[in-house]
């Protein structure tokens, strides 16, 4: 079975800290994904990476970086955590073959205060 | 609790009877759509996918039927259980590594 993790499910930050999120998928996925899901809004695309030290910009990366160092890992990192960005924050990981479901993590509730 | 599914659209059915989700979709060039259901506090989980070069898929007590003139996609569970209950959404993808989401349905199975 694929496995999607992601290192918290829940987490309280503090406006201005410096957030990191972490995914790691075990079948040698190419692709990963980072949305995040709010209520009415469905899952929007913050950041995209089809290999190591790649990365695309999404559909709101504003106030969100990321890294992928290794294959199977791609962090999310919010760089002053802001209330807005309180948050369902869910990874996936796909093969880069076209046409190809994405696999999913848990999720982390990212609640800044 | 789980706030996601606080606004979407609710389906109640009774256990035991077959539930119809139905899912629009928006860019005509989509060429592949995925099924996820996604239970409470969890991540979604596929269910099953369909290209457009079919109308039909079937799996294990699910269905997708693809309309490509309407742009519609929907999801049949055969005697739903009460482990159904969940919040489904389509996904669509042109192609690329871009997947389309919808907002999701919310279905409720009644004891």
């Amino acid at each position: 079975d694929v496995k999607v993790t992601q290192s918290s499910r829940y987490l309280v930050k503090r406006t201005g800290e410096k957030v990191f999120l972490e995914c790691v998928q075990d079948m040698d996925h190419e692709n990963m994904f980072w949305y995040r899901q709010d209520p009415g809004l469905g899952l929007r695309l913050i950041y995209f990476s089809y290999d190591v030290k790649m990365k695309e910009k999404g559909d709101i990366p504003e106030g969100y970086s990321v890294s992928r160092e290794k294959k199977e890992r791609f962090s999310l990192i919010l760089e002053s955590a802001s209330t807005n960005q309180t948050s369902m924050y869910l990874c996936a990981s796909s093969f880069v073959n076209l046409n190809t479901e994405a696999f999913f993590g848990q999720g982390t509730r990212l609640t800044v205060v | 609790g789980e706030s996601v599914g606080l606004h979407l659209p609710t389906l109640s059915v009774q256990e035991g009877d077959n539930s119809i989700i139905n899912c629009a979709y928006s860019n005509s060039a989509s060429d592949y759509f995925i099924w996820y259901k996604q239970e409470s506090g969890k991540g979604p989980q596929f269910i099953i996918d369909i290209r457009s070069n079919m109308d039909k898929r079937q799996g294990q007590r699910v269905t997708v039927l693809l309309n490509k003139t309407v742009k519609h996609l929907s999801l049949q569970i055969a005697a739903t259980q009460p482990g159904d209950s969940a919040v489904y959404f389509c996904a669509e993808n042109m192609g690329t590594y871009k997947y389309i989401f919808g907002t999701g349905t919310r279905l409720k199975v009644l004891a």
